[in-house]
């Protein structure tokens, strides 16, 4: 069974940092690209970023770049999301998403982890 | 960027019932176009990809159509556990984006 869990969400301050994680089973993680998608509380859904399998290419929405880094660990079959200078802004749901071969589609999704930016 | 818009933002609709969700792209997306499922406190779910491709699994009461920059998925025989909300995708180029989203009641 396909399976994504992400982790590290939390209750951070304006301007700091934080670190989620996503850890992928089920199937060959490193074969697919894989993506941040967000949804602030009560709103619709944001792309936030994408990696490439072997990490070299990622593409960020405008509004995370030079603040967001997307990784990816293919020994450990673990994606991850560093977030510098977080902003309230950001305050949202982040699902960790399998990209379906060949194309930008999604079709699996983790649970989700709760990022709050809040003083 | 591409923007996606969706109409109507809300429709009520009785079981057994068809509805119909339209979603327009400010350029020509040929067939990159995805429709998503998210039940409240839940998941977003693929349903449709390639613009009229169903996912495995999905029933086939769900169907999409359209190509270039308008749109729709429909849904027929309308079904209590159909009460969410849908989004559509564009993904024809970076940055992907997705519509507003349709919230769908059953009444």
């Amino acid at each position: 069974e396909v399976q994504l869990v992400e982790s590290g969400g939390g209750l951070v301050q304006p301007g700091g940092s934080l670190r989620l994680s996503c850890a992928a089973s089920g199937f060959s993680f490193s074969n697919f690209w894989m993506s941040w998608v967000r949804q602030a509380p009560g709103k619709g859904l944001e792309w936030v970023a994408n990696i490439q399998q072997g990490g070299g290419e990622k593409y960020y929405v405008d509004s995370v770049k030079g603040r967001f880094t997307i990784t990816r660990d293919n020994a450990k079959n673990s994606l991850y999301l560093e977030m510098d200078g977080l902003k309230a802004e950001d305050t949202a749901v982040y699902y960790c998403a399998r990209v379906t071969i060949g194309t930008d589609y999604f079709d699996c999704w983790g649970q989700g982890t709760l990022v709050t930016v809040s003083s | 960027d591409i923007q996606m818009t969706q109409s109507p933002s809300s429709v009520s609709a009785s079981v057994g019932d068809r509805v119909t969700i339209t979603c327009r792209a400010t350029e020509n997306i040929r067939s990159w176009l995805a429709w998503y499922q998210q039940k409240p406190g839940k998941v977003p779910k693929l349903l449709i990809y390639a613009a009229s491709s169903l996912q495995s699994g999905v029933p086939s009461r769900f169907s999409g159509s359209g190509s270039g920059t308008e749109f729709t998925l429909s849904i027929s025989g309308l079904q209590p556990e159909d009460s969410a909300s849908y989004y559509c995708q564009q993904a024809k180029g970076f940055p992907i984006t997705f519509g507003q989203g349709t919230r769908l009641e059953i009444k």
